[in-house]
């Protein structure tokens, strides 16, 4: 049974990097059938997809949030993490890892999610 | 960019048929899935490729999708399908809809 475990801090300062890591059990990151994916979902509002990696290192994400947004895989330790820079409040949110199917299949495994809230 | 329409709320009775609809520019054309969102929880996969149920759930739910609408119908509504439903398609990355409470009372 595969299983993700988002982890990071959960108080980022305006204008600071967010960053988290997600882990993945009961299956590898390196296999070539899926694609690793990063949503988030402010408190009471609908899911907004991040981005996604893929083992060969390619990378896509939310035009809207492109500019700010990378995420990264470490094989060895079957991770792969995001960094989101320039938080202001309104990333406050709770942040999912999951995964998707390759070339386009929807999100078959979540993790349990990780509230990171943006405040001084 | 791509956009899918949801209404906000759909109210259903116990044993009833829910359905939620998803509106989309030529939607019919691409994978429309479906998530159900309980609160507190992650959100489960409960259809994908329009109509196909992934393992373990119910026959209750299924899908269509054509045009520029998808559905999830939900026949024979319990008290354990009140949550939220959000549909999702590809459109040179993923895009889902704004959300959809469904009450069973």
């Amino acid at each position: 049974q595969v299983q993700l475990q988002e982890s990071g801090p959960g108080l980022v300062k305006p204008s600071q990097t967010l960053s988290l890591t997600c882990t993945v059990s009961g299956g590898s990151i390196s296999s070539d059938e899926y694609y690793w994916s990063w949503i988030r979902q402010p408190a009471g509002k609908g899911l907004e997809w991040i981005g996604r990696i893929y083992i060969g290192g390619s990378t896509k994400y939310n035009p809207s949030l492109s500019s700010r947004a990378t995420i990264s895989l470490d094989a060895s330790n079957n991770q792969f993490s995001l960094k989101l820079s320039s938080v202001t409040a309104a990333d406050t949110a709770v942040y999912y890892c999951a995964r998707d199917g390759y070339p386009i299949s929807p999100f078959d495994y979540w993790g349990q999610g990780t509230l990171v809230t943006v405040s001084s | 960019s791509y956009a899918l329409t949801q209404p906000p709320s759909v109210s259903v009775s116990p044993g009833q048929t829910a359905s939620i609809t998803c509106s989309g520019d030529d939607l019919g054309d691409k994978f429309a899935s479906w998530y159900q969102q309980k609160p507190g929880q992650a959100p489960v996969l409960v259809i994908f490729q329009d109509t196909k149920r992934p393992s373990g759930i119910p026959e209750r739910f299924s899908g269509s999708n054509s045009g520029n609408t998808a559905t999830l119908t939900i026949s024979g509504t319990q008290g354990m399908d009140e949550a939220d439903y959000y549909c999702q398609a590809w459109d040179n990355g993923w895009v889902f809809g704004g959300g959809t409470k469904l009450t069973v009372l």
